[in-house]
């Protein structure tokens, strides 16, 4: 079964610096990948999927970006943090099996001050 | 387009008594995945269950009960006998069809409180 790797488990971070989120995923090959973000008190807004190496798909407008530079990782990433980018971060893959759904990260919990 | 509706924000109830939490979807989809995950205050997600949109059987797991009805495009899940370590925020999800994105859309949650 697929195992999915995040660091840092904790972040804080200075408004206007850069961000490096970083995913990896172990017992799989070619899996989607997903980034979702988690505001204080909300619910989970998809913000990137990656169907494959390179291919970055934006689901909503912000201050970030994704990339997937190999088959196994997946990248989220800020030039510039502003404090709306506060949140809990999680990365996803679909579990492999019909029975059951998709596997998340434990989350990076990023604090912008 | 898809979309989850959790309408109980906040749900709080004593130790022992059943609870239910109910999630509306909405797709144009004919084949698609119904979920419902469990996120404890460490904050990871914990899969509960997944549903086929053509399996309307519905399911007993213990305690845990999901009524899946697509007449009124509702997938509700039902604590039997509440304990105070089912305190959490419930999400109900929605997944298109497997295909090239395959994109969850997530509910915005119920916290439920379970109170000793």
């Amino acid at each position: 079964s697929q195992t999915i790797h995040q660091w840092p488990a904790t972040l804080v971070q200075p408004v206007g610096s850069p961000l490096s989120l970083e995913c990896t995923v172990e017992g799989t090959s070619n899996p989607n990948l997903y980034w979702y973000r988690q505001a204080a008190g909300r619910g989970l807004q998809l913000l990137f999927y990656s169907v494959g190496i390179g291919q970055i798909s934006s689901e909503v407008p912000q201050n970030l970006s994704a990339s997937r530079p190999q088959d196994r990782q997946f990248i989220l990433s800020s030039k510039k943090l502003l404090l709306s980018d506060s949140g809990f971060y999680l990365c996803a893959c679909p579990n492999e099996g019909p029975r059951y759904g998709y596997t998340f990260g434990s989350g990076t919990r990023l604090t912008v001050v | 387009a898809q979309k989850v509706t959790q309408a109980q924000t906040e749900i709080s109830v004593v130790e022992k008594e059943d609870v239910t939490l109910d999630c509306v979807y909405e797709t144009r989809d004919t084949t698609y995945y119904l979920f419902w995950y469990k996120q404890p205050p460490s904050g990871e997600l914990v899969f509960l269950i997944r549903r086929n949109s053509f399996d309307e059987q519905n399911e007993i797991s213990g305690r845990y009960s999901w009524n899946f009805q697509k007449s009124t495009s509702s997938f509700n899940f039902t604590i039997t006998a509440s304990q105070v370590v089912d305190s959490a925020v419930y999400f109900c999800a929605l997944s298109e069809a497997p295909s090239s994105a395959s994109k969850i859309i997530f509910g915005s949650g119920t916290r439920l409180s379970i109170r000793p």
